[in-house]
C-alpha cells in the first residue's frame, strides 16, 4: 500500500543552521508528486514546495529545496539558513495521480528552532 | 481568486449527537475535494476524497459519511458521533493540473464529549 514515512518526530535546530527532514515514501506507481507544507500552531496548512516524479530537477522555492531521490523513493525537505518563524510541524505528502489524485500525508515532524 | 470556506471553527458536540461539517469552493470549478482529521499533535488523516459530483472515495472505515451535492460542495457527517471522532478537520480542494497544490481550509476542531 502506498504509504509516507517521516521518522524525525521531533528536531531541534540552532538557528541559522540548515536543516534536513526526512520523508520516505512507498509506491508503485511510475507518475506521483511529492509536497511539502508547514503547520504552525495557529493550524494553518502552509503549502512550501512540489516535485513531481518526472522532474529531473530538485525543486527549489526560495530557502527551501528537496532533495529528490527517486531510487531510493525519498524526498526530504531542506531548510537554509533556518529562523525563529520556521518552528512548526512539517508534512511530506504524495500525490497518487493513478488514483484520482488521491493526496496521503506522512506523520509529521515538529522542528524547534533554538535561539 | 478561489478561496475555501469551511465551518463551524469549533464544534462541541455530545457522544451520539450527529455530524455535519460543510466545505465550499469558490473560484474555481471541478475541483478534486478532500476531507483530513489530524488527532492532537499527530499526522493528516486522508477521511474522504471527490473528483466530481456524487464521486466519493472513502479511506477509512468508520462511522462518517461524506457528499458532494454541488460541484463546489463537500460535507462531512456522522449519524451518530463516538469519542474518537474528536479531532481537527480540514477540507481542501486542489485544481486538475499535476502541478497544482492543495489548497486548505481553516479547520474545524470538533470536540467529542
Amino acid at each position: 500500500a502506498q504509504k509516507i514515512t517521516q521518522t524525525q518526530p521531533g528536531m531541534f535546530v540552532q538557528e541559522k543552521e540548515a536543516v534536513t527532514l526526512d520523508c520516505t515514501y512507498d509506491t508503485s506507481d511510475q507518475s506521483y508528486g511529492l509536497f511539502w507544507y508547514k503547520q504552525p500552531s495557529s493550524g494553518e496548512m502552509i503549502f512550501l514546495i512540489y516535485q513531481g516524479s518526472y522532474d529531473e530537477q530538485n525543486a527549489t522555492e526560495g530557502r527551501y529545496s528537496l532533495n529528490f531521490q527517486k531510487a531510493r523513493k525519498s524526498a526530504n525537505l531542506v531548510i537554509s539558513a533556518s529562523q525563529l518563524g520556521d518552528s512548526a510541524m512539517y508534512f511530506c505528502a504524495m500525490r497518487e495521480v493513478e488514483r484520482d489524485d488521491k493526496i496521503i500525508f506522512g506523520k509529521g515532524t515538529r522542528l524547534h528552532i533554538l535561539p | 481568486s478561489q478561496t475555501i470556506h469551511q465551518w463551524p471553527a469549533t464544534l462541541v458536540q455530545p457522544v451520539g449527537s450527529p455530524l455535519s461539517l460543510e466545505c465550499t469552493v469558490e473560484g474555481t470549478s471541478n475541483p478534486n475535494l478532500y476531507w483530513y482529521r489530524q488527532a492532537a499533535g499527530r499526522g493528516l488523516q486522508l477521511l474522504f476524497y471527490s473528483v466530481g459530483i456524487g464521486q466519493i472515495s472513502s479511506e477509512v472505515p468508520q462511522n462518517l459519511s461524506a457528499s458532494r451535492p454541488q460541484d463546489r460542495q463537500f460535507i462531512l457527517s456522522s449519524k451518530k458521533l463516538l469519542l474518537s471522532d474528536s479531532g481537527f478537520y480540514l477540507c481542501a480542494w486542489k485544481g486538475r493540473r499535476e502541478d497544482e497544490k492543495l489548497f486548505f481550509g481553516s479547520g474545524t476542531q470538533l470536540s467529542v464529549l
